[in-house]
Formats: C-alpha cells, sequence, structure tokens
C-alpha cells in the first residue's frame, strides 16, 4: 500500500538547523512531486513548495525561500526538508504530501503523518 | 497568486444536519479545487477533486460543487465522525494556496 512515513518530532533551539524525512513507499518515487505543507500550532495549511523527484529540482514558495531546502535521496525513495537558523515562528508541523509532476492538476491524494518541530531555548 | 477565501472560520451543527462550507478563489480557477478533512493530530484527507468528485472512500453524504471563483463542500446528514476542519485547496497552478479552514463542531 502507498505510504509516505515521515521521521519523529524534533527539539531544536533558536539557530540550529533540522532535517525531517519522508519516506515513500508502494509507487513509483519519480512519478510524483513530494510536496511540503506547514501547519502552525492551531493554525490553517500553508503550501511550501515542492521537488521534482526527476530532476532533484526544488521550488520554494515565497514565504520559504533562503532558510529552506528541499532535497532526495532517489535510491532510497526519500525526500527530505532542512530547516536552517531556526526561528520561533518556525514551531510548527510539517507534512509532506505527493501530487502527480508536471502539469495541474495538483491534488495531494497522500501525506505522511507530520513532524512536529518544537524551537525552545 | 491565486487567494481562497473560505467561509465560515467556524460551524456549529447538530448530528444529522446539513451543513455548506463556502471557499472563493481570487480568479478563475476552472473548477481545479479540492476539499480536505483535517482531525486533530492527523494529517489531512483528500476529500473531493476537481470541485466535485468524490475521492475513493469517501462517503456520499460528501458533496462538492461551484464553478468560476466560487466553491461549496456540502455534508449532509451530519455523522459523529465528521466533526473536523476542512480546507479548500487552489490545484490550478502554483503556489497551490488553501483556504483558511472551517472547524466544524458538535452543537
Amino acid at each position: 500500500q502507498i505510504q509516505l512515513v515521515q521521521s519523529g518530532p524534533e527539539l531544536k533551539k533558536p539557530g540550529e538547523s533540522v532535517k525531517i524525512s519522508c519516506k515513500a513507499s508502494g509507487y513509483t518515487f519519480t512519478n510524483y512531486g513530494m510536496y511540503w505543507v506547514k501547519q502552525a500550532p492551531g493554525q490553517g495549511l500553508q503550501y511550501m513548495g515542492w521537488i521534482n523527484t526527476e530532476t532533484g529540482k526544488p521550488t520554494y514558495a515565497d514565504d520559504f525561500k533562503g532558510r529552506f531546502v528541499f532535497f532526495l535521496e532517489t535510491s532510497a525513495s526519500t525526500a527530505y526538508l532542512q530547516i536552517n537558523n531556526l526561528k520561533n515562528e518556525d514551531m510548527a508541523t510539517y507534512f509532506c504530501a505527493r501530487s502527480p509532476m508536471g502539469i495541474s492538476p495538483y491534488y495531494f491524494d497522500y501525506w505522511g503523518q507530520g513532524v512536529m518541530v518544537t524551537v525552545s531555548s | 497568486d491565486i487567494q481562497m477565501t473560505q467561509s465560515p472560520a467556524s460551524l456549529s451543527a447538530s448530528l444529522g444536519e446539513t451543513v455548506t462550507i463556502e471557499c472563493l478563489a481570487s480568479e478563475d480557477i476552472y473548477d481545479i479545487l479540492a476539499w480536505y478533512q483535517q482531525k486533530p493530530g492527523k494529517s489531512p484527507q483528500l476529500l473531493i477533486y476537481d470541485a466535485s468528485s468524490l475521492h475513493t472512500g469517501v462517503p456520499s453524504r460528501f458533496s462538492g460543487s461551484g464553478s468560476g471563483t466560487q466553491y461549496s463542500l456540502k455534508i449532509n446528514s451530519l455523522q459523529p465522525e465528521d466533526f473536523a476542519s476542512y480546507y479548500c485547496q487552489n490545484g490550478l497552478s502554483a503556489p497551490l494556496t488553501f483556504g483558511s479552514g472551517t472547524k466544524l463542531e458538535i452543537k
């Protein structure tokens, strides 16, 4: 069955970095883009961007340019989100989700379980 | 960027009632719209895509409609498991914006 399994919760200090993984199984990894969505505590869903799993090219939404990095380990069918120089406002749950690549429509039919990142000094 | 304005932000209803949630896009999205349900502590689940197509396994009491810039999600005969948050999503073009969400609570 199709699954996206994310890594566990993280507790970090401001200024540190965090790396979150999203391991895909049950489908051909390179047939679907991997997308990232942020959800701050008690808030809604915020689109962060995506990575082309064929080429490795990331595309970031405007609010996530600079400190956020998407990358792949294609041999392991795994996508990663790294957040550098963590700030208090990065404290949130981060979801990965898949969608077909290339052309619209872009819908997320499978999601990871989410990773809670806590930022506290 | 396409903005998605969702209403209401919260809604109280009783078991068995019918409710409707609205989503307004800032420009025509040609029915390329999805609805998701999210329960506390869980990931969102796709309910409806292409504005009105039910995703696999979703009960028929859920329905979507609309066109152009105006869309709605209707839930008939509310069941206990339907009390959750709901989000619309622009699936047409990046950034793939979400509505701000509607929290459906039991009255």
